[in-house]
């Protein structure tokens, strides 16, 4: 079973410039959650979506930060412009349903010079 | 709002010794609980959950979880580690019902285990 997949695993870039991280659910998931991960804050919830629509975004930190989920397979997480402090390692995570575990991608570690 | 508590950031132990990593939660309503580990530039993996039911709880590579909800607790225990074992441990919890989908975490544990 390929588990959720994230892609790319490292993104290095100079502030200004449009990142975009992209992520695959696992097949048959209908739950798909954006998490960012710093040593200061520990994981925090950016986004949710269920069914590929938005429910919850109050974590996703400024108007820079945008996510779309266009269909079952498929999500993206831009950044636009980017900012030194935006990185961080940007984990995708996917479940069945509501309350179900949620399974986590490797991530994608997110360096803005 | 929910909280989770991990009492120690590092816990460094031997090798086949025992070890027990502290979680404390606050909520206002009953709860879901998670106990995940994240080994070096991976993601998190579950290693197991309290949904309802008994409260000591079975997961993968011998750890075990025991819901106190009197002292709102849910450590995380193994009778003997391994070198493997050593990564990062994470408590979360979500609520039942409601938003249940949100997952907050703890700030984590750090397990070394040395020979």
């Amino acid at each position: 079973d390929a588990g959720v997949i994230q892609s790319p695993r490292h993104e290095v870039t100079e502030m200004g410039q449009e990142v975009t991280l992209r992520c695959k659910p696992i097949s048959g998931h209908n739950s798909l959650f954006w998490y960012r991960q710093t040593m200061m804050r520990g994981l925090e919830l950016l986004i949710y979506f269920n069914n590929n629509v938005p429910i919850d975004d109050s974590g996703m930190p400024e108007d820079r930060f945008s996510a779309k989920m266009p269909n079952a397979s498929f999500s993206t997480l831009k950044i636009q412009p980017s900012e030194p402090r935006d990185s961080a390692v940007y984990f995708c995570a996917s479940s069945p349903h509501l309350g179900q575990p949620q399974h986590f991608g490797d991530g994608t570690r997110l360096s803005i010079l | 709002a929910q909280s989770v508590t991990q009492l120690d950031s590092q816990v460094p132990v031997f090798e086949e010794a025992p070890v027990e990593l502290r979680c404390n939660y606050s909520s206002s309503v009953s709860v879901y609980l998670f106990w995940y580990v994240q080994y070096p530039n991976q993601g998190l993996q579950l290693l197991l959950k309290y949904l309802s039911g008994s409260t000591l709880v079975k997961g993968i590579n011998g750890f075990e979880a025991e819901f106190n909800k009197s002292q709102t607790s849910f450590h995380l225990r193994k009778p003997s580690v391994h070198i493997s074992d050593t990564a990062e441990y994470f408590c979360a919890v979500s609520d039942v019902g409601g938003s249940n989908y949100k997952l907050t975490f703890g700030k984590g544990t750090l397990l070394t285990v040395n020979p």
